[in-house]
């Protein structure tokens, strides 16, 4: 089965630093992955995907996610963080048919 | 247009109403989706539609029935809901395909008393 773990509930960071927020993956074959963002009180919004080729992806908002297949991990980075970054990030994996198995989530806050 | 649109964004509603929560997405996309999710927890699917067919059914009770009344629209209805179905419900669609991304309309936050 198709899934992606997410060690850390919570990550903090100060304003300016760089931040990582880490994921892990468990797929047979090649792996589509893909993060997503949801701010407070809103639905998820799209950020970066894996398809193939570059294992350095870059996505929306100045995030960037490097894929590495001999450590199955696909950790979402950005250089400098905002507050404004503060939020819930998902990890997800095409999980079967029509299917997205999402992470269990990772707090990102970003402290001023 | 790459919004999807959810109605509305609060609801409240009692066991014994029927109520109706309404999703459109105008991107051309032929796969949609309904979303539960309890706070700070990952998206749980409900339900898949694909090119207007309910494909995906995951074990839903039947006080939540979905409708798909044209490729744009998703409808959820809600009869006789229980408080522990209050929840942010999001809907979604894509292109379909493992590597198509989704897209999440803002949620209808579902309160039952």
């Amino acid at each position: 089965a198709q899934s992606v773990a997410q060690p850390e509930d919570q990550v903090n960071v100060a304003e300016g630093n760089p931040l990582t927020v880490k994921c892990t993956y468990s797929v047979s074959g090649n792996p589509y992955l893909f993060w997503y963002v949801q701010y407070p009180n809103r639905g998820l919004q799209f950020l970066l995907k894996y398809i193939t080729g570059d294992n350095l992806v870059k996505g929306s908002y100045g995030f960037e996610a490097e894929f590495n297949k001999s450590q199955t991990s696909f950790h979402l980075k950005k250089p400098s963080a905002l507050v404004s970054d503060s939020a819930l990030y998902f990890c997800a994996v095409p999980g079967g048919y029509q299917k997205v198995t999402f992470g269990t989530g990772t707090k990102l806050q970003v402290i001023p | 247009d790459t919004e999807v649109t959810q109605t509305p964004k609060h609801l409240v509603m009692g066991m014994t109403n029927k109520k109706s929560l309404k999703c459109e997405q105008h991107m051309g996309h032929r796969a949609m989706y309904w979303y539960k999710q309890k706070a700070k927890k990952p998206p749980e699917l409900m339900f898949v539609y694909s090119y207007e067919k309910l494909s995906i059914n995951e074990s839903v009770p039947s006080r939540f029935s979905p409708e798909c009344p044209n490729s744009s629209l998703l409808n959820l209805h809600l009869h006789a809901l229980q408080p522990e179905d209050s929840a942010l419900y999001l809907c979604a669609s894509s292109r379909g395909g493992k590597d198509n991304e989704q897209f999440f309309g803002p949620g209808t936050r579902l309160t039952v008393l």
